[in-house]
């Protein structure tokens, strides 16, 4: 089973800030990693798969980079509706599909 | 709009039955993998099972295979979940999730619906 490991745990920032956010995994994944996004009471919503592709509807300041082990999601500059926790999930050696612990973003 | 919606949850005792469903409107439900992914309180998300398009590949976590059975009724734009021998470690909101490809088994998930609380205690 592969592992997926999220740093930091929570990340303390302001509106306007760039949020990073780490998703490692404990074997390569090729591309086929995504990142939710859920708040509190709701259902997670998919903000990017394959690394670097934008889901429908989602904005521009969300990006993600990375490859094999090493991922990164990115908010340019946080909105107030951002701060919510944010999931990895891979789909390589399936099954099981897993998901990474998460990152809170919290102001 | 396309929607997931799961019901069936409920507070059962350990060793009991259970069975979810989640109703899909408006999509093409026989051309895409369906998927349960479970949340236990205060927790992170654990995906559960999934089931092919045409539900003749399923797909188990360990955690609970031999114990629950995905299934799909394409007629009825359904899915469901039978869990048996259920135990206090199932205690969850269980979503309904649609894989994000075309004809994609284990995929991403693209549309959740608004999940179902099942809950296990004596």
């Amino acid at each position: 089973e592969i592992v997926l490991t999220q740093s930091p745990a929570t990340l303390s920032l302001s509106p306007g800030e760039r949020a990073t956010l780490s998703c490692r995994a404990s074997q390569s994944v090729s591309t086929y990693l995504a990142w939710y996004q859920q708040k509190p009471g709701q259902a997670p919503r998919l903000l990017i798969y394959e690394v670097s592709n934008r889901a429908t509807g989602i904005p521009a300041r969300f990006s993600g980079s990375g490859s094999g082990t090493d991922f990164t999601l990115t908010i340019s500059s946080l909105e107030p509706e951002d701060f919510a926790v944010y999931y990895c999930q891979q789909r390589t050696n399936w099954p099981p599909i897993t998901f990474g612990g998460g990152t809170k973003v919290e102001i | 709009e396309v929607q997931l919606l799961e019901s069936g949850g409920g507070l059962v005792q350990p060793g009991e039955s259970l069975r979810l469903s989640c109703a899909a409107s408006s999509l093409t439900f026989s051309s895409f993998a369906m998927n349960w992914v479970r949340q236990a309180p205060g927790k992170g998300l654990e995906w559960v099972s999934a089931i092919s398009g045409s539900g003749d590949s399923t797909y188990y976590a360990d955690s609970v295979k031999g114990r629950f059975t995905i299934s799909r009724d394409n007629s009825k734009n359904t899915l469901y979940l039978q869990m048996n021998n259920l135990r206090a470690e199932d205690t969850a909101v269980y979503y309904c999730a649609k894989g994000l490809q075309w004809l994609v088994n284990l995929d991403f998930f693209d549309l959740w619906g608004q999940g179902t609380m099942v809950a296990v205690s004596s």
